[in-house]
């Protein structure tokens, strides 16, 4: 079956510190993989994306590359902000849906 | 672009009482997805339709859970007999096929059953 496996939180960083939220996946075939954000208070919302292996999906500072070999999809920032103080989820799609990881929570004090 | 809409955002209801929320798709995408997400969990799928077609259930979809989606456009999920455990917030997505499979998710209904 799909599963995605992450860091487990609560994360808690200073301002312009570098963040990164590990991400592992099983899947059968060639999933699709994303990061989607949860702000207080606000749906989620997609960050990411990456449909192949190598490939690296960015927004918004964040980047993440699609790595095959180590079935990973690691979240990066090289400076991060109080705005970026949210839920984060990795999630896989394969077999017509998303399959979620339990989400990350990251504080970012000024 | 309105993006997808939810109603009702909050439901407090009884036990064993019956429950319906709708989810307006963004216009044009022909998927739409339910998922439950509980507190400190990410969110489960339950179900989605291609245009009016249901094509999946999740085995979390008991039979007292109910989709329709009739005309292809909006959906809704009835829950009926409503239970304790059923309290969740249900999250609507959209996308469209055979485009990428990114799904854009609406702001979710929170159900309380009490």
């Amino acid at each position: 079956g799909n599963s995605v496996t992450q860091m487990e939180g609560p994360v808690t960083l200073s301002e312009e510190a570098f963040l990164t939220i590990n991400c592992t996946y099983t899947a059968t075939g060639y999933p699709s993989l994303f990061w989607y954000v949860q702000y207080p208070g606000e749906g989620l919302q997609l960050l990411l994306k990456a449909t192949k292996a190598d490939d690296k999906g960015s927004n918004k500072g964040f980047e993440a590359t699609y790595r095959k070999e180590t079935t990973s999809f690691h979240l990066e920032k090289g400076s991060v902000q109080v705005s970026d103080s949210a839920v984060y989820f990795c999630a896989l799609f394969n077999d017509y849906k998303l399959s979620f990881g339990a989400g990350t929570t990251v504080t970012v004090r000024a | 672009d309105t993006g997808v809409s939810q109603d009702p955002r909050h439901k407090i209801t009884k036990r064993g009482q019956n429950v319906t929320f709708r989810c307006d798709p963004i216009s044009e995408h022909n998927r739409l997805y339910w998922y439950r997400q509980t507190l400190g969990q990410g969110p489960e799928f339950l179900t989605y339709f291609q245009n009016e077609a249901q094509l999946e259930k999740s085995r979390l979809l008991s039979d007292r859970f109910s989709a329709e989606r009739p005309k292809g456009s909006f959906s809704t999920l009835e829950i009926q007999r409503t239970e304790q455990g059923d309290s969740a917030m249900y999250l609507c997505a959209s996308s469209f096929s055979p485009a990428g499979h990114e799904q854009y998710f609406g702001p979710g209904t929170r159900l309380t059953v009490t």
